[in-house]
């Protein structure tokens, strides 16, 4: 059973538009959230994270909002740049040393 | 960039025959992990490490081990690779285990033939 689930494969937008990318989990233990971006040859980078206890995170054009009572968050791009271009995986962890658990990504590009 | 290090960063080999790969780290962190990553499955876990000897397995352990004999590097061993087991291989570190993001390192790129 897949815990985190990215239903969108990829996202394409144009330069200067937001970009919103959506996440699902299904395990209302979870009470950790992580988004990461990764280009191609690189490991994956830390971009945001939330807690349970918030409903909203942001560190400058990166905005991550969370409904607990959907099991859903999403990440906010605004405004997308063509350095954005990556692939975004959400991720969820729950309190007591458990490893995080990866959805299996979307791809943005973002067109100039 | 976190101070972490993987070893070979590419690598060959034949069905069948041992690999080990690598991670070092530099940054004292406690918890270490090894994630691969395949097309349609994103980032999966395979075996982690909460300290030295300390480890446990992952969603895909099946079919690799894993050493930690010292806080910095962390080992992960294919006893018999296949081709199932083609993939990049990411190590990754974090200071708390929990709440904390992971750092990641590079990868290592294993094709097995």
């Amino acid at each position: 059973d897949q815990q985190v689930k990215q239903n969108s494969p990829s996202l394409s937008v144009q330069e200067g538009r937001i970009s919103i990318l959506n996440c699902d989990y299904t395990n209302s233990m979870f009470d950790y959230f992580l988004w990461y971006k990764k280009y191609p040859a690189e490991g994956p980078t830390f971009l945001i994270s939330i807690s349970s206890i918030k409903d909203k995170n942001e560190d400058g054009r990166f905005t991550v909002f969370l409904n607990k009572s959907a099991k859903h968050l999403s990440l906010h791009i605004v405004p997308s740049q063509p350095g954005d271009s990556a692939v975004y995986f959400c991720a969820a962890d729950r309190s007591g040393n458990t490893p995080l658990v990866f959805g299996k990504g979307t791809r943005l590009s973002v067109i100039a | 960039d976190a101070g972490i290090t993987q070893s070979p960063r590419h690598k060959v080999t034949e069905t069948g025959t041992p690999v080990t790969l690598r991670c070092h780290q530099t940054e004292n962190h406690r918890y270490m992990y090894w994630y691969r990553q395949d097309p349609g499955h994103g980032l999966r876990l395979i075996h982690y490490s909460y300290g030295v000897k300390d480890t446990d397995k992952g969603e895909v352990s099946d079919g690799y081990s894993v050493s930690r004999s010292k806080t910095e590097d962390f080992l992960l061993t294919l006893e018999s690779a296949t081709s199932s087991q083609t993939s990049v291989y990411f190590c990754a570190i974090s200071e708390q285990g929990t709440a904390s993001p992971l750092h990641f390192g590079n990868g290592t790129r294993l094709t097995v033939t």
